[in-house]
């Protein structure tokens, strides 16, 4: 069975200052696919950034940056200078097979609030 | 058009009545699905559809019937809903194939009295 999870329920930074979010996974599927997603208050789940179990580099995109260390098996989120409008939870999902599909199954979330 | 539209966003409903939720894609997309997001709980799966065929039903009580009559488009039909079924119910598609990011919905805050 396939596992995410996120072991800060919240986390605290100043505005302009960096911030990691963590994520470790657990599956035994050798290709795999691992995403974040930011949920504001408004509810929308808004996609971030994508990591591919074989990318040999690590994805960014923007202000977020992804720290995959494959064989820890975690998948770190790296917001660089961080603004108010970051605040809201993000969530690290995994894509997992079954039955020819591929779903997102996500871990429990971090709420993230940016303090001016 | 957004990506991917739900209806209504806020919806009060009392333990005997029918209601039904409508999701509807403009991507493309051969994927839907349907979660249900509890404060507290982590995104829990209930309905997955690929190419208008049901793959996956994550044990939901029988008072959640899905509907998805094309690619586009996806219902969730409630009917004498519980106290505790109040949650905000996300709609999301992906394309099958590429298998990259699932989009979502704006989702559906439900309160059931």
């Amino acid at each position: 069975a396939q596992k995410i999870t996120q072991t800060q329920p919240g986390m605290f930074v100043q505005e302009k200052e960096a911030v990691t979010l963590d994520c470790t996974y657990d599956t035994s599927d050798p290709s795999y696919g691992l995403f974040w997603y930011k949920q504001p208050s408004s509810g929308e789940m808004i996609f971030l950034i994508y990591q591919g179990s074989y990318d040999q580099q690590n994805a960014t995109e923007g202000r977020y940056s992804l720290n995959f260390q494959k064989a820890r098996k975690s998948a770190n989120l790296v917001i660089s200078a961080s603004q108010l409008g970051d605040s809201a939870m993000y969530f690290c999902a995994m894509r997992r097979s079954s039955g020819g599909s591929y779903i997102p199954t996500f871990g429990r979330g971090t709420s993230l609030i940016v303090h001016p | 058009e957004t990506g991917v539209t739900q209806t209504p966003r806020h919806l009060v409903m009392g333990m005997t009545n029918k209601k039904s939720l409508k999701c509807e894609q403009h991507l493309g997309h051969n994927a839907m699905y349907w979660y249900k997001q509890s404060a507290k709980k982590p995104l829990e799966l209930m309905f997955v559809y690929n190419f208008k065929e049901q793959t996956e039903n994550n044990s939901v009580p029988s008072r959640f019937s899905p509907e998805c009559p094309n690619s586009s488009h996806l219902f969730l039909h409630l009917h004498t809903l519980q106290p505790e079924d109040s949650a905000l119910y996300l709609c999301a598609s992906s394309q099958e194939g590429a298998g990259l990011e699932a989009f979502f919905g704006q989702g559906t805050r439900l309160t059931v009295v």
